[in-house]
């Protein structure tokens, strides 16, 4: 099976732009997951999306949102973006929720 | 609040020696404990994983966690490890109720040298 595919790899922004990132999950996983990591911060979560319905919710703000599609590939949009966005953005499926999450390779998002 | 926590942030072994990498989580219910390794350059991976059963769980590339329930803990070994063991090692949790919501901790740098 195909891994957790996530486009683009890398991408450049200025500050005050909008973003879009893109999710495939492995086929057959309903449940994709949104991840944050920075050198500061770690890896901390997003969002998680099951049947296109939104479950969980971290503690960002709301210029973070997400969606997910009926064939479950799921997109992020970061808006207004700020510097303190650069990070890299992980995305990761699983089966069904609380089960175990494969990660993709991730967006490496720089702000400038 | 759930949490997960590592102690050791740098690790620096020689080949062949013995590894303990230390992790606890806060009580907040049932939890499903991971252990996820991230290689130089390359996304993250499953090492092993507990949900419930023989607290002894066994991984890929002869990495095994003991959960032990009265501890909060579920530490990573391996006998003896070899350079390529050179990663970034994560523990996390999903608690009950949290959908996937993958709680990680802060991470453990290891640097095996020959």
């Amino acid at each position: 099976k195909a891994g957790v595919t996530q486009t683009p790899r890398y991408l450049i922004k200025t500050r005050g732009q909008q973003v879009t990132l893109s999710c495939s999950p492995i086929s057959g996983h309903r449940s994709v997951s949104w991840y944050q990591q920075t050198p500061g911060q770690g890896l901390q979560f997003l969002f998680e999306y099951f049947s296109e319905t939104q479950r969980n919710k971290g503690n960002f703000p709301g210029r973070f949102s997400g969606r997910q599609f009926s064939n479950s590939r799921s997109e992020m949009n970061v808006s207004t973006l700020e510097l303190g966005d650069s990070a890299l953005y992980l995305c990761a499926s699983s089966n069904a929720p609380e089960e175990t999450q494969y990660f993709g390779p991730g967006t490496r998002l720089l702000v400038l | 609040a759930q949490s997960v926590s590592q102690h050791n942030h740098h690790v620096i072994l020689s080949e062949a020696a013995s590894l303990e990498l230390g992790c606890n989580y806060s009580y907040g219910g049932t939890v499903n404990l991971f252990w996820y390794v991230q290689y130089p350059g390359q996304h993250l991976q499953l090492l092993l994983k507990y949900f419930s059963g023989d607290p002894l769980v066994k991984g890929i590339k002869g990495f095994e966690a003991e959960f032990i329930k009265s501890k909060f803990s579920f530490n990573l070994r391996k006998p003896s490890v070899q350079w390529s063991d050179t990663a970034e090692y994560f523990c996390a949790a999903v608690y009950t109720g949290t959908a996937s919501k993958l709680t990680f901790g802060t991470g453990t740098r290891l640097q095996v040298t020959l």
